[in-house]
């Protein structure tokens, strides 16, 4: 039974709109989440995360959520572009566990120029 | 600074063969990790090794083996070959242990099981 889910396989978005992407967890247990990038033939790279302790972590056009009540997190991509096209990963990890880390099924996201 | 390498890019495999994935850093971390990638599924966690002569099981260890005798390796071994284990196979190391230490992927080994 997968702990992370993310029940939109694919999204696309005109550029220069929001794009945004949700991951939903089921573990209380999780305190820590990221968002990964991953782009064909290469291996996912790190974008973005956030401690339970925030609800909003920003860097430059990305944007996580953390709504620890609806064990919901999105991330929110402002201004889309066409390099951002890519499939994206929310993880998730609880601390006692170290870096084991339980991915979600990703999103294709198509940015349309 | 090669990063996280990964050998081979692609392999086909029968039933019952063994071989090994080779994963190598050169950032000096000290974990290293193995994930499997099935589609529709995200990706699982195999073994990881929190430093040199160190191993544990992850969420889907069956049919693996790994060792770390060096900081640098750490290679996987399917010891007979599944059609079960097709996947794509990434390997991952951070500095430390901790959820917060980035981890880094290598570009992956794309695996048939005929």
């Amino acid at each position: 039974d997968q702990q992370v889910k993310q029940n939109s396989p694919s999204l696309s978005v005109q550029e220069g709109r929001i794009s945004i992407l949700n991951c939903d967890y089921t573990n209380s247990m999780f305190d820590y989440f990221l968002w990964y990038k991953k782009y064909p033939a290469e291996g996912p790279t790190f974008l973005i995360s956030i401690s339970s302790i925030k609800d909003k972590n920003e860097d430059g056009r990305f944007t996580v959520f953390l709504n620890k009540s609806a064990k919901h997190l999105s991330l929110h991509i402002v201004p889309s572009q066409p390099g951002d096209s890519a499939v994206y990963f929310c993880a998730a990890s609880a601390e006692d566990n170290f870096n084991k880390f339980y991915f979600g099924s990703g999103t294709k996201l198509n940015v349309k120029p | 600074n090669a990063g996280v390498t990964q050998t081979p890019k692609f392999q086909v495999l029968k039933t019952g063969q063994s071989m090994t994935l080779q994963c190598a850093q050169d950032m000096n971390h000290e974990y290293m990790s193995w994930y499997r990638q099935d589609p529709g599924m995200g990706l699982r966690l195999i073994h990881y090794s929190v430093g040199a002569g160190i191993t544990d099981q992850g969420e889907v260890p069956n049919g693996y083996n790994v060792s770390r005798s060096t900081t640098e390796d750490f290679p996987l071994r399917l010891l007979s070959a599944a059609p079960s284990q097709t996947s794509v196979y990434f390997c991952a190391s951070s500095y430390l242990a901790r959820s917060t230490d980035t981890q880094y992927f290598g570009p992956g080994t794309r695996l048939t099981v005929l």
